[in-house]
């Protein structure tokens, strides 16, 4: 099976514009779940989707959203970005509810200058 | 919100030591979960243990869930070996519906010398 799929591996933003990354989870997987990786916060938890809805949201401003197509597929968007937000965005995928194991992409490393 | 404490912080090996890794944390989970971040970013998953213990290869963890602690046994470690490695954590809702939210420690970073 291949794995979890992040596009794009890198990006080079400037402030106040937007950015979409995009997750493609392990086949048959339905919930993808995304984080952000700063060296000063750590792995903090954006959101999770399942069947197309979100299910859980961390604590993170609105200028951050998401959505999961009906193919599993997700996206997220950054809307006005912010200095702050550069950092490694990973993308999480399981298979359904019930099932904890998590499965990483490699993340997109977004820059914002 | 879990607080989650990993030691040691830092970790430096020759190779072909053995070392254990601990994650503290401050409530009752059902989730628990170790990865590796390797070089390029990428967050392997080791193991899924919310209780017990198992074994993959050189690597073993055991979870306490009763006294909110996991500890990670590498053994005979290697330079491959070397990176980050995480403890997460999670709880199922009251709702009973597994919600995948992960809670991450700050990390151990591990150095393994030839």
């Amino acid at each position: 099976k291949a794995g979890v799929t992040q596009t794009p591996r890198y990006l080079i933003k400037t402030r106040g514009q937007q950015v979409t990354l995009s997750c493609s989870p392990i086949s048959g997987h339905r919930s993808v779940s995304w984080y952000q990786q700063t060296p000063g916060q750590g792995l903090q938890f954006l959101f999770e989707y399942f069947s197309e809805t979100q299910r859980n949201k961390g604590n993170f401003p609105g200028r951050f959203s998401g959505r999961q197509f009906s193919n599993s597929r997700s996206e997220m968007n950054v809307s006005t970005l912010e200095l702050g937000d550069s950092a490694l965005y990973l993308c999480a995928s399981r298979s359904v509810l019930g099932r904890l194991r998590a499965f990483f992409g490699q993340g997109t490393r977004l820059t914002v200058v | 919100g879990i607080q989650v404490e990993q030691s040691p912080p830092d970790l430096i090996l020759q190779e072909g030591a053995n070392s254990t890794l601990r994650c503290n944390f401050s409530d009752s989970v059902n989730n628990l979960q170790w990865f590796h971040q390797n070089p390029w970013g990428q967050l392997i998953n080791l193991f899924y243990i919310p209780s017990g213990t198992k074994q993959n290869g050189r690597l073993s963890a055991t979870t306490v869930a009763t006294e909110r602690y996991s500890l990670l046994y590498i053994s005979s470690s290697q330079t491959t070996d070397s990176g980050v490695y995480f403890c997460a954590v999670g709880l199922t809702n009251a709702g009973g519906t597994s919600y995948g939210k992960l809670t991450f420690g700050q990390g151990t970073i591990l150095t393994v010398h030839p």
